[in-house]
């Protein structure tokens, strides 16, 4: 079993609509990610946060708005989407970013959000 | 162009048979990870071969890193039904000892084992 926990498993919303992501992990991470997966292509990095810090954005549109509330929690707040935006979104989490080294992530199982 | 590229897209065989996959990089990396993901589901970490080791085994998993060809292999041996997954390889991109903080995957293997 994933100690990364997920939520909603499964995301149906019109482009209009506003909805968010969550993902909790009780590991002592300090270090959290989003990536976005679509079907047969390999995860893409969206944000990376470091000790409640935001330290990576790989050039998301702003209709993706990420927030970590404390170290156990990421959220992924959704606005006026575009059914391309349709695909699973996977957290991870690994124990921290010490500058030298990434380790081992730790996904959660995923959200599959379907826009229409 | 990605980071890291797998070979082969696809491979079938059959139980009892080995499974190669071998992943080619560009970029200077600090270490090289290999996950596992069923199907539309989340990613499972294998093993982790940092840029100074060579070889690395876990259980029925042999890893290989070449940093002067930027590749990597990944070996399962007396493969199981339940080793049909996708498999990726993902790089910790760095340079001069520091990481650029972030994993980026590859194109991925679909293995598929007949029972």
């Amino acid at each position: 079993d994933t100690e990364v926990t997920q939520t909603p498993k499964h995301l149906v919303m019109g482009m209009t609509n506003k909805k968010s992501l969550k993902c909790e992990q009780h590991m002592g991470h300090r270090a959290m990610y989003w990536y976005k997966q679509k079907a047969k292509k390999p995860p893409e990095l969206m944000f990376v946060y470091s000790y409640e810090k935001l330290s990576i954005n790989e050039s998301v549109p702003s209709r993706f708005s990420p927030e970590c509330p404390n170290s156990s929690l990421l959220n992924l707040h959704l606005h006026a989407l575009q059914p391309e935006d349709s695909a699973l979104y996977l957290c991870a989490s690994s124990r921290d970013i010490s500058g030298t080294t990434t380790g081992e992530l730790f996904f959660g199982e995923g959200s599959r959000l379907t826009v229409l | 162009s990605q980071q890291g590229e797998e070979d082969p897209q696809a491979l079938s065989i059959q139980e009892g048979e080995n499974a190669t996959m071998n992943c080619s990089y560009k970029t200077s990396i600090n270490n090289l990870q290999w996950y596992r993901q069923n199907s539309g589901r989340g990613l499972v970490h294998l093993i982790l071969i940092r840029s100074n080791e060579r070889e690395k085994h876990s259980g029925r998993l042999r890893v290989t890193l070449d940093t002067s060809k930027k590749s990597s292999s990944l070996l399962i041996t007396a493969s199981r039904a339940a080793d049909t997954a996708s498999y990726f390889c993902a790089t910790d991109v760095g340079a001069g000892g520091t990481s650029y903080g972030k994993l980026t995957f590859g194109q991925g293997t679909i293995l598929t084992v007949h029972p």
